[in-house]
């Protein structure tokens, strides 16, 4: 089946620095990249959805110069959160969708990185 | 608006049978998808409904009914591990996942 990588698993930061977590499609080409946040007993929240070569596309109240997205390939996009607080401390989720945009394929997701920031 | 309603959580016995609701209004229809998370992990798919009717795999059904804004998530032959949320998500008619809440599903010996 299809695999999504995430990198790191867990991350323990210092305030204001930078992090970058990583999510790769092992084996299909993931035309769209979501990112996701989740706080502790809470669902899922969109961040941002991420197409490979364009700018991403955030979701109302997320900062996009706090949270950096890149897909420049079709198996590789990066969540990098600038100037990290405690407050963004949380469970960072990516998933991907293979196949053309509009294809209700179900979402593969990596398996999260536990950010804290100290 | 956009809303998705399941119950927050539900406790059922090992060997039981428990169905899990979900009632929608979004802005179109593209499929229903069922995904199980286990505390501190990615959610993982379990199931697509996009036409009426009931979907079986295994111990897990899923069912559709379009007209009503309804499916529900029927886990036969409960199993500790079945212990998890179960989060109920709708693509709405721009391709866009808009997740429930999720319910908590806590299962007794």
């Amino acid at each position: 089946g299809a695999v999504v990588s995430q990198h790191p698993s867990w991350v323990i930061c210092k305030s204001g620095t930078s992090v970058k977590i990583e999510c790769r499609s092992l084996d299909f080409q993931a035309t769209t990249m979501f990112w996701y946040r989740q706080f502790p007993k809470q669902s899922l929240m969109l961040m941002a959805t991420s197409n490979e070569g364009s700018k991403a596309t955030y979701e109302q109240g997320v900062e996009k110069d706090k949270f950096l997205i890149n897909h420049a390939s079709l198996t590789l996009s990066t969540l990098t959160v600038t100037s990290a607080h405690p407050e963004d401390s949380s469970f960072y989720i990516c998933s991907a969708r293979g196949g053309l945009t509009g294809d209700a394929s179900p979402l593969h997701f990596g398996n999260g990185t536990r950010l804290t920031v100290t | 608006g956009q809303n998705i309603d399941q119950p927050t959580e539900m406790t059922a016995t090992e060997g039981a049978i428990v169905q899990i609701n979900c009632t929608y209004q979004t802005s179109g229809f593209n499929g229903l998808f069922w995904y199980q998370q286990h505390a501190g992990e990615a959610p993982t798919f379990l199931s697509y409904n996009v036409l009426d009717g009931l979907e079986e795999k295994g111990r897990f059904s899923s069912f559709l009914s379009r007209s009503k804004g309804y499916s529900y998530l029927l886990l036969k032959e409960l199993q500790m591990k079945d212990s998890a949320s179960y989060l109920c998500a709708i693509m709405d008619s721009n391709y866009q996942l808009i997740w429930g809440a999720g319910t908590k599903l806590i299962i007794k010996p």
